[in-house]
């Protein structure tokens, strides 16, 4: 059994472009987190999702920041006009969604904008 | 809200150490609680857990107990090695609040020889 995948594993952006972040949850896992690891800072949570359904994107910016998680294929993070604020590591996990149950994280995704 | 309170670090430490990271919650529900590791450059990966009060976590010579009476889960290892060195998180998911995870800001750990 995989498990979570991201990619890509390292990103690299002008200012200005789009980065699309993947992440492919367990198998047997309907609900993916997001989060933000910034140098020398903690874990910050973004967005929370099921198939097809946000539960909680509390976490998100108000702009160029959006995610989804469709019925079938990967969640995507999708960061529209990057700026240098963005360069960070991006870690997805995914759960089963059932009370008690760990997230599993992936790899992650770092993203550099020059 | 629901939230995690870890020590700050860096914490270092020589090797054959006893270590203590200190992890205090608060949680509107009867939450689940969790230790996690990152290691350089890696994904954060499941250390230890505990769901209920009085519950003991522990895994690779790593432990924490769940009290409730003092809303704590303390990470706790009898002798650490070099091999250890790594940023710890503590985290919670209360299930009223559809399993969403709360995580500390991290406690990096650093064993020296």
């Amino acid at each position: 059994n995989a498990g979570v995948m991201q990619n890509p594993r390292h990103l690299v952006r002008r200012r200005g472009q789009e980065a699309r972040l993947r992440c492919s949850p367990m198998k047997g896992h309907s609900h993916v987190y997001w989060y933000r690891q910034l140098p020398e800072e903690g874990l910050k949570f973004m967005v929370y999702l099921q198939k097809e359904n946000i539960i909680d994107e509390s976490g998100m910016p108000k702009e160029r920041f959006s995610a989804e998680f469709p019925k079938e294929g990967p969640s995507i993070l999708r960061i529209q006009q990057v700026v240098r604020g963005d360069s960070a590591a991006y870690f997805c996990a995914s759960g089963t969604g059932g009370s008690r149950t760990e997230a599993f994280f992936g790899q992650g995704t770092r993203l550099t904008v020059v | 809200g629901d939230s995690v309170t870890q020590m700050e670090g860096p914490v270092t430490l020589s090797e054959e150490a006893f270590l203590t990271i200190n992890c205090t919650y608060t949680a509107t529900g009867y939450p689940s609680l969790f230790w996690y590791v990152q290691y350089p450059g890696e994904g954060l990966q499941l250390l230890l857990k505990a769901t209920k009060a009085d519950d003991k976590g522990s895994n690779k010579g790593f432990e924490a107990t769940y009290r409730k009476e003092t809303t704590s889960f303390h990470l706790e290892k009898g002798s650490v090695q070099v091999s250890d060195s790594a940023v710890y998180f503590c985290a919670l998911s209360v299930p009223n609040t559809g399993n969403q995870f709360y995580f500390g800001t991290g406690t990096s750990l650093t064993v020296i020889p």
